[in-house]
């Protein structure tokens, strides 16, 4: 069965800093990988997706992921942090080809400090 | 191009009633999917619909059903409220359904059972 964990239920940043989330998925084939972002009150928006074609993938907003097989890991970074990136973070796993039936992580609150 | 919809926005119930949300997809989308949101279980997985059929199923009771009509609007139906049915509950909607695409998510209908 697939399942996702993501490391660390708040981080806190300074603007500017580097934004590390932490994603340890567990499946027996390679996945596919997702990056959402949930603002309050709204619906999640993707950042980025991980679909076997490159291992470091860019997404929106200056996010970044890195599929590490070996580590079975898909962490997000961002290098420098800003105000607007204060939100909720999800990482999602399918088999699915078409991108749905996503298993998603507990999720991750980023607070940006001035 | 609108988003996808859903209605209603807020909604209260009583233990043992039942209740109908609505999800408008964004328009040529066929595929629509549905996830309940709660600080406990966080995102999971409730089904999804592809034209007409329901095409992958999460491990929920039968309580929670669904359907999808010819205009690949959907409805998702709860019986016999609980407490612990309070949730949001949102609704994704992608194109033809192959080939991983992008999920796009409405803003949710946040259900309160008392």
């Amino acid at each position: 069965a697939q399942s996702v964990t993501q490391l660390g239920s708040h981080v806190s940043v300074s603007e500017g800093a580097l934004v590390l989330l932490r994603c340890n998925y567990s499946s027996s084939v390679p996945p596919y990988l997702f990056w959402y972002v949930q603002y309050p009150n709204q619906g999640l928006q993707l950042l980025l997706k991980y679909t076997s074609a490159a291992t470091l993938v860019k997404g929106i907003n200056g996010f970044e992921a890195e599929f590490k097989k070996s580590e079975t890991s898909f962490h997000l970074t961002k290098p420098s942090a800003h105000m607007s990136d204060a939100a909720e973070y999800f990482c999602a796993v399918t088999h699915n080809q078409a991108g749905t039936a996503l298993i998603f992580g507990k999720g991750t609150t980023l607070s940006v400090s001035s | 191009k609108a988003g996808v919809t859903q209605t209603p926005r807020y909604l209260i119930k009583t233990r043992g009633q039942q209740v109908t949300l609505s999800c408008s997809p964004i328009s040529g989308h066929r595929s629509v999917s549905w996830y309940q949101q709660t600080p406990g279980q966080g995102l999971q997985f409730l089904f999804e619909y592809f034209s007409e059929t329901q095409r992958n199923k999460g491990n929920f009771p039968g309580r929670f059903s669904g359907r999808q009509f010819s205009n690949s609007r959907s409805e998702m139906n709860v019986s016999t409220l609980e407490l612990g049915d309070s949730a949001l509950y949102l609704c994704a909607s992608s194109g033809t359904g192959t080939g991983n695409e992008k999920l796009f998510f409405g803003s949710g209908t946040q259900l309160s059972v008392l």
